[in-house]
């Protein structure tokens, strides 16, 4: 089956950083979104990977292996404002134009 | 662009009644998407278009569930009737290619209450 896994919640302080990691099962692969999402908002597009390494945008960074089936989002320099859910997408089948979504995981931001 | 529109923002009703949930997509996006999220069971995609085509509709629950895009600019998500476990939020996203290899831009998102 088709599966996508991170942690439900977690919880940081201003000014740290964290890690937000994704663990992927597909039929296979057209890529990796990550998208932010704050309460009561839509969905809104912050990176997307399609081969190995390190994508980095200001703050924000995002790491794939396919080899591993693996994912994470860094955020450095955490403000009270990424207090938010981070949701995983995954590009499934070629002939399949679905996005398979995670759950997403709730970061917490204490002062 | 204005970004995908949706209407109405909220709508309260009660049980039985029909709901009538609208989209704009962005201009010359070529894909549509219409999606549920409750605490419960997360985003769930319930049907796209492609070209104002239906292309995969098994995630609508059940047939009171139905979909349209009589234009490249419209489309509408009507539930008849209404049942309180309806009650979630429906956002409609649009993409200019393929949903599975391009960024989905999501409306604002249309909070469902059924009574």
């Amino acid at each position: 089956g088709q599966n996508i896994d991170q942690p439900t919640e977690m919880t940081a302080t201003e000014g740290a950083i964290v890690q937000i990691n994704c663990t992927y099962q597909t039929s296979g692969f057209n890529g990796l979104f990550w998208y932010q999402q704050h309460a009561g908002e839509a969905p809104t597009f912050l990176s997307y990977n399609v081969l190995d390494g390190l994508e980095e945008k200001g703050r924000f960074s995002s790491f794939l292996s396919r080899s591993k089936g693996y994912s994470y989002l860094l955020l450095k320099e955490l403000q009270m404002k990424d207090s938010a859910s981070y949701l995983c997408a995954v590009g499934g089948e070629d002939s399949n134009y679905q996005l398979i979504w995670g759950a997403g995981t709730k970061l917490i931001i204490k002062p | 662009d204005a970004g995908v529109i949706q209407s109405p923002r909220h709508e309260v009703t009660e049980m039985g009644q029909e709901v009538t949930l609208r989209c704009k997509p962005i201009s010359g996006h070529d894909y549509l998407f219409w999606y549920r999220q409750t605490m419960m069971r997360g985003l769930e995609l319930l049907i796209y278009f492609n070209n104002n085509v239906p292309i995969d509709d098994s995630g609508m629950p059940e047939d009171r569930f139905s979909a349209k895009m009589p234009n490249a600019s419209f489309s509408t998500l009507k539930i008849q009737p209404s049942e309180p476990r309806d009650s979630a939020v429906y956002f409609c996203a649009s993409s200019l290619y393929s949903g599975g290899g391009d960024t989905q831009y999501f409306g604002p998102g249309t909070r469902l209450t059924v009574l």
